[in-house]
């Protein structure tokens, strides 16, 4: 089963980086690492994705680590518009269409 | 634009009354999908499809229904709504690879009393 396990909650005080971890140590070869965040009230929104490489976008950076078994997800500076739940999720040919969103890590922003 | 449409937004309904979530995608995606979220429980996925006529069942699919006789549509059916499926529904979509992102709608708050 194509799991991830993430931190339930997490703060940041404002205009501060956050790391926000993910552990999916039943990664397999083929499996991309997938975030997403939900803002209040919203559906889910893509963020990055990568499957080796670290990644940048304009929303946050991904690191991978190198057995692939955990990544982070980066925001440079936190504002209180980044205050969401994040989900990491596995996508590959293992996990076929079957994804585990979980309950995320909930991520409050201190002003 | 590109988009991920349901409807309703709200709906409450009684219990053993019939009812249909529509979900709508403009980007010719191949896979759609049903979520629904529960306090403590987060984002469970009820049905996927990866085409036209592919339907499969996803953690929670038990008291519904779908159907995809069209590439773009993927409606939820609810043949007799109980209270236990008072929940908030998302429907997602993407294209069929592994680096495709879900795009997803904005939700159908759904009560069942």
């Amino acid at each position: 089963d194509a799991k991830t396990t993430q931190p339930n909650s997490m703060e940041s005080n404002e205009e501060e980086p956050v790391h926000l971890p993910c552990n999916h140590s039943t990664i397999s070869g083929t499996d991309y690492i997938h975030w997403y965040r939900q803002l209040p009230s919203q559906g889910p929104e893509y963020v990055i994705h990568g499957l080796t490489s670290n990644v940048n976008n304009r929303m946050a950076s991904l690191a991978i680590a190198e057995d692939r078994k955990s990544s982070t997800l980066i925001l440079h500076r936190a504002t209180l518009r980044d205050a969401a739940v994040y989900y990491c999720i596995l996508r590959g040919m293992n996990t076929g269409n079957q994804f585990y969103f979980g309950t995320g890590t909930s991520l409050t922003v201190i002003p | 634009e590109a988009q991920v449409t349901q409807n309703p937004r709200y709906l409450i309904t009684v219990t053993g009354k019939k009812l249909t979530v529509t979900c709508s995608q403009n980007m010719n995606h191949e896979y759609m999908s049903w979520y629904r979220q529960d306090p403590g429980l987060g984002l469970r996925q009820i049905y996927y499809s990866m085409n036209v006529e592919v339907t499969d069942k996803g953690d929670v699919p038990e008291g519904y229904k779908v159907s995809r006789k069209e590439k773009r549509n993927f409606p939820l059916i609810l043949e007799s709504p109980s209270p236990n499926q008072t929940s908030l529904y998302f429907c997602a979509s993407s294209l069929d690879t592994p680096r495709s992102p879900l795009h997803f709608g904005n939700g159908t708050r759904l009560t069942v009393t």
